[in-house]
């Protein structure tokens, strides 16, 4: 059964750093989303992309955050440089339309030293 | 300002039973709901969507019942076995939007 990757899974780094987390959505689908979830917290979204723009972002998805889907497989979440609070494990998700189901990654845990 | 509300916090019964979860959201204005599990330190795995539109969805052990006027759903499990154990979330969408707000999760221990 097809499904969402994410890599790495792990992720440690200083902080002022510049991570990439980096997903392969599920090839027929065409919305992707970055959710988070900070230790013992909700998951909250970041932000959705479709048609290679934008759609939606939260407003913990200020200017330290950019995606991007440079080629036809990968969808990349950087964060230019990293704070203490991004501290988090980071999803992926991707549905074939709007409002269908949302299948989700695995995760990344970054951890900012 | 949607927000979704899940009780109990956390949940422990006998195998075999059969147990229900509760989801609530504030704003009836939904585009859909999903349930999802989520095994400790793992990703989300998605267990049943349910349309603004539909009242129930099945799914073998599993049902899920949306009452959008009250602002409510359940997860029904079924015979539930300790493989169930994890925690479980529901998450609304809002007509207009493309996020899904997520609920803080009920933690379910299934002992054998």
């Amino acid at each position: 059964e097809p499904e969402v990757t994410q890599t790495p899974s792990h992720q440690v780094t200083q902080m002022g750093q510049e991570v990439i987390l980096r997903c392969v959505p599920i090839s027929n689908h065409l919305y992707f989303y970055w959710y988070r979830q900070i230790l013992g917290q909700k998951v909250e979204f970041l932000v959705s992309f479709y048609n290679n723009e934008i759609s939606e972002k939260s407003e913990i998805f200020d200017d330290q955050f950019s995606v991007e889907r440079p080629d036809g497989s990968n969808f990349t979440l950087k964060i230019r440089s990293t704070k203490l609070e991004d501290s988090a494990m980071y999803f992926c998700a991707s549905s074939v339309r709007l409002a269908e189901t949302q299948y989700f990654g695995p995760g990344t845990r970054l951890l900012v030293l | 300002k949607q927000e979704v509300t899940q009780i109990p916090a956390a949940l422990s019964v006998p195998e075999g039973e059969n147990l229900v979860l509760n989801c609530s959201f504030t704003d009836s204005a939904i585009y859909n709901l999903q349930w999802f599990r989520q095994d400790p330190g793992k990703g989300l795995t998605s267990l049943l969507l349910i349309q603004s539109s539909q009242r129930e969805q099945t799914s073998g052990r599993l049902n899920a019942s949306l009452d959008k006027s009250s602002g409510r759903s359940t997860l029904y499990i079924a015979a539930s076995q300790p493989g169930d154990s994890a925690t479980y979330l529901c998450a609304v969408t809002t007509s207009g939007t493309y996020k899904y707000i997520f609920g803080t999760g009920t933690r379910l221990k299934v002992l054998a």
